[in-house]
């Protein structure tokens, strides 16, 4: 079965500090995962995407990883800032020749002064 | 670029009314999609289409149509309103299967 998994559901961290979101995926076959970040009450903005052959791929202090052999990802937040607070969701689509992607219920962040 | 654009923001609907969730991109996207949120959960495609005058099934189609007579519009019709579809619409478009810019979002209530 398809499945994307991200842990943890949700993360308290003070503002200025580092933090990794991770995700598990077992879609398959692989296409690409992107990371994205959705503010509350608002729709979700992509913040990285990368396909197989990527491993390391970065926007401003947002760093995703990406092991394709053990299906993990994670997402690096660098000296966050409040307005980091929101969901991340990760995202990863099959290569089916159709369409097929999967939602992760995302990682809830507050960052707190 | 207004980008992806949704009507309304909120509704609430009585068991069994209908409604249409608009929805209309600027940025000549062949690529449109409608999912739904529930609390607490991943987002669930519901309908999506490639172009104008090709729309297929997500994973939860039912309940739901669909229309894409244009490139720009691509309005989501809920024939026959149940509490289960409670939820925060979103709506988005593509170039293709990457990237993907989301709409605001349609908060909907059925009571």
């Amino acid at each position: 079965k398809n499945q994307v998994e991200q842990s943890p559901q949700s993360l308290i961290i003070l503002e200025g500090k580092n933090c990794t979101l991770q995700c598990n995926y077992t879609v398959s076959p692989f296409s690409n995962l992107r990371w994205y970040k959705q503010d509350t009450g608002r729709g979700p903005v992509s913040l990285t995407i990368m396909t197989f052959s990527e491993n390391t791929k970065s926007n401003g202090r947002y760093t995703a990883t990406l092991d394709a052999d053990t299906k993990q990802s994670s997402l690096h937040i660098t000296a966050s800032q409040l307005s980091d607070s929101a969901s991340y969701i990760c995202v990863v689509s099959a290569d089916t020749g159709g369409f097929k992607t999967i939602f992760g219920a995302g990682t809830r962040l507050f960052v707190k002064a | 670029n207004a980008g992806v654009t949704q009507t309304p923001k909120f509704r609430i609907l009585k068991i069994g009314q209908s409604m249409t969730l608009q929805c209309t991109q600027d940025m000549n996207h062949n690529y449109m999609y409608w999912y739904r949120q529930d609390p607490g959960m991943g987002l669930k495609l519901i309908y999506y289409s490639v172009g104008a005058g090709i729309t297929d099934k997500g994973e939860v189609p039912n309940g739901y149509n669909v229309s894409r007579s244009t490139t720009e519009d691509f309005p989501l019709r809920l024939e026959l309103a149940a509490p289960s579809q409670t939820s925060v619409y979103f709506c988005a478009s593509s170039t293709g299967t990457w990237g993907q810019f989301f709409g605001p979002g349609t908060r909907l209530t059925v009571l």
